[in-house]
């Protein structure tokens, strides 16, 4: 099974900044990655489909690159109800294995 | 609108069996593969397995392989989940999520394990 790792795996940032979170797929998966937001007791969300695709009623401050085992989520400027935890799941072959999640704070 | 309606939150005994659903609407459901999604209590989440319910073909984590069964009902746009011998470990929130990759989530369904 490709493994799937994210880092950091915890962060914290002020309002405003620029946070950037990498995932490293163990082996090549082209762009079929894609990036969830969850907040506390909540139901997770697609932010980010097939690596750069912004879903539909995402902010435009979230954004997605990489392609083949290396991506990166980047929230531009973080606000406050940005604070989740983030996870990518690759979706190239089954099992569509998600990433550990790296918890974002406000600082 | 579309949307996944999970079954109500389930108390168990450890083996026990148990089945959950996730109800599609507003969209045709055999397009659409189903994932279900395990989060542990203060975990992360964890792919169990998908369907295609056009065919009922399906694909599991070897996690999960042995444990559940994902099946599918096309006529009454239902998916399921279940177990024949539920074990203590798996107490957890288990969703169901349209798509390989989820654009719409099922609302979660807690499942709780204890003797």
């Amino acid at each position: 099974d490709i493994q799937m790792t994210q880092s950091p795996s915890s962060l914290s940032a002020s309002i405003g900044d620029r946070v950037t979170i990498t995932c490293r797929a163990g082996h090549f998966i082209s762009n079929y990655l894609a990036w969830y937001q969850q907040k506390p007791g909540k139901v997770p969300k697609v932010l980010i489909y097939a690596a750069s695709t912004l879903q539909s009623g995402v902010p435009s401050r979230f954004s997605g690159s990489g392609s083949g085992t290396d991506f990166t989520l980047t929230i531009s400027s973080l606000q406050p109800e940005d604070v989740a935890t983030y996870y990518c799941q690759k979706y190239s072959s089954a099992p569509f294995t998600f990433g550990p999640g790296t918890k974002v704070e406000i600082q | 609108e579309v949307q996944l309606v999970q079954s109500g939150a389930e108390v168990k005994k450890p083996g026990e069996s148990l089945r959950i659903s996730c109800q599609g609407s507003g969209y045709s459901f055999p397009d659409y593969r189903i994932t279900w999604v395990r989060q542990m209590p203060g975990k992360g989440l964890e792919w169990m397995g998908k369907i295609d319910p056009s065919d009922s073909y399906t694909n599991y984590s070897p996690s999960f392989q042995g444990h559940v069964t994902i099946s599918a009902d096309k006529s009454i746009s239902t998916a399921y989940l279940q177990w024949s011998s539920l074990k203590a470990s798996d107490t957890a929130m288990y969703y169901c999520a349209r798509h390989d990759y989820g654009d719409y989530w099922g609302q979660g369904t807690l499942v709780t394990v204890s003797s």
